[in-house]
């Protein structure tokens, strides 16, 4: 099975900051890669899919980057309301969700 | 719009059965793969089983095969989870999820299954 490996767990970023979180995948997966937030309490939202394809209507500080084994989601100019969860998930070989990444506001 | 409503959760002693639902509306259900997933407390998120849209291919995680079975009522629009064997390591908040291509890009919001005697 392919494993996922995302950093880091917590952040905390000021408001206007730029921000990455990484998914590190155990082989390749061929930019078979999706990113989402998850907000308390809410279901999560599909921010970034095929690596770096922003979603309809995703703001465009949302961007992502990456193939072979590794991923990054950057956030260009925190928002309040991008605090949340961030997780990866690999459609390559099965399913594997990243452990996910608390986002907060310093 | 796009939406999918999970229930049938509660709590279940282990080794019990339950069965969940997700209602889906805004589309097309019977054109589109779906999902459960599911997240225990204080862990990550874990992909559970997968059916695609005409109930022709069917996928289970490691960790629930051969206790759990997705199943679908294209005219009813419901994505089912049956559970069977259930354990405490089964607690969780279960999610359904719509298809699209690889990844999922409508969730629920999430039905909560605990196991416990």
């Amino acid at each position: 099975d392919i494993q996922m490996t995302q950093s880091p767990a917590f952040l905390s970023a000021s408001l206007g900051e730029t921000v990455s979180i990484e998914c590190l995948a155990s082989e390749d997966i061929y930019s078979y890669l999706a990113w989402y937030q998850q907000k308390p309490g809410k279901s999560p939202q599909l921010l970034i899919y095929a690596a770096n394809r922003l979603q309809d209507g995703v703001p465009s500080r949302f961007s992502g980057s990456g193939s072979g084994t590794q991923y990054l989601l950057k956030i260009s100019g925190m928002q309040p309301e991008d605090e949340g969860d961030y997780f990866c998930l690999q459609g390559s070989k099965w399913l594997t969700l990243g452990s996910g990444t608390k986002l907060e506001i310093k | 719009e796009v939406q999918l409503v999970e229930s049938g959760g509660g709590v279940v002693q282990p080794g019990g059965s339950l069965k969940l639902s997700c209602l889906a509306s805004g589309f097309s259900f019977s054109n589109y793969g779906m999902n459960w997933i599911r997240r225990a407390p204080g862990k990550g998120l874990e992909w559970v089983a997968s059916i695609s849209s005409s109930s022709t291919y069917i996928y289970y995680g490691d960790t629930v095969k051969g206790r759990f079975t997705i199943s679908r009522d294209n005219g009813k629009n419901t994505l089912y989870l049956q559970m069977t064997s259930l354990k405490s390591e089964d607690t969780a908040l279960y999610y359904c999820a719509k298809t699209l291509s690889y990844y999922f890009d409508y969730w629920g919001q999430g039905v909560m299954v605990s196991v416990s005697s």
